[in-house]
């Protein structure tokens, strides 16, 4: 059985400092992938990053970078510069490519509260 | 298109009473999901669509609720007679193969009184 864990409830950061908000995972397939949303309080699933299991480079988009370590099975987002808007919900999910339909399995979540 | 629409955002309905979403994928998107979110967690899967066909359903999809796509466009979930328990965040995805980022809309908050 697939299975995503955060560990950290809630998480304070302060303003322009870099957070990281912890993803574990398990899963017996081989090719996978790794997503996290942010989910403000408005409701909206915001996508912010994607790694896929074959994929050697840790991914990177703008202040966000995926921290893979698929030994260790943990894909950890770290948030650089935090800014007051990125207080939100923060889900890690997982696909598996065999068999699943491709839908997604998802953690339950970090609460980011930036400080100023 | 600007996103996944979903109608209404928020439902207040009475006990027993049947109840019906709507979600609007991205146009060119073949694939569209339902998941249900509770306070506290993350969002659960419910049901799955390639186009018009139905093609997974999750143990949490008891018979009182039903999912439809005619036509492969934009899909409704049903739930009949409600119960407290349903009251939950009901998200729509949608995205256009399975080895893409799914794009959700804003939700329909189910509160049954």
């Amino acid at each position: 059985a697939q299975k995503i864990t955060q560990t950290q409830p809630g998480m304070f950061v302060q303003e322009k400092e870099a957070v990281t908000l912890d993803c574990t995972y398990d899963t017996s397939d081989q090719s996978y992938g790794l997503f996290w949303y942010k989910q403000p309080s408005s409701g909206e699933m915001i996508f912010l990053i994607y790694q896929g299991s074959y994929d050697e480079q840790n991914a990177t988009e703008g202040r966000y970078s995926l921290n893979f370590q698929k030994a260790r099975k943990s894909a950890n987002l770290v948030i650089s510069a935090s800014q007051l808007g990125d207080s939100a919900m923060y889900f890690c999910a997982m696909r598996a490519y065999r068999g699943s339909q491709g839908n997604l399995i998802f953690g339950k979540g970090t609460k980011l509260s930036v400080k100023p | 298109d600007t996103g996944v629409s979903q109608n209404p955002r928020h439902k207040i309905t009475k006990r027993g009473q049947n109840v019906t979403f709507r979600c609007d994928p991205i146009s060119e998107h073949n694939r569209l999901y339902w998941y249900r979110q509770t306070l506290g967690q993350g969002p659960e899967f419910l049901t799955y669509f390639q186009n018009e066909a139905q093609l997974e359903k999750s143990r949490l999809l008891s018979d009182r609720f039903s999912a439809e796509r005619p036509k492969g466009s934009f899909s409704t979930l049903e739930i009949q007679r409600t119960e407290q328990g349903d009251s939950a965040m009901y998200l729509c995805a949608s995205s256009s193969d399975e080895n893409t980022e799914a794009f959700f809309g804003q939700g329909t908050r189910l509160t049954v009184v």
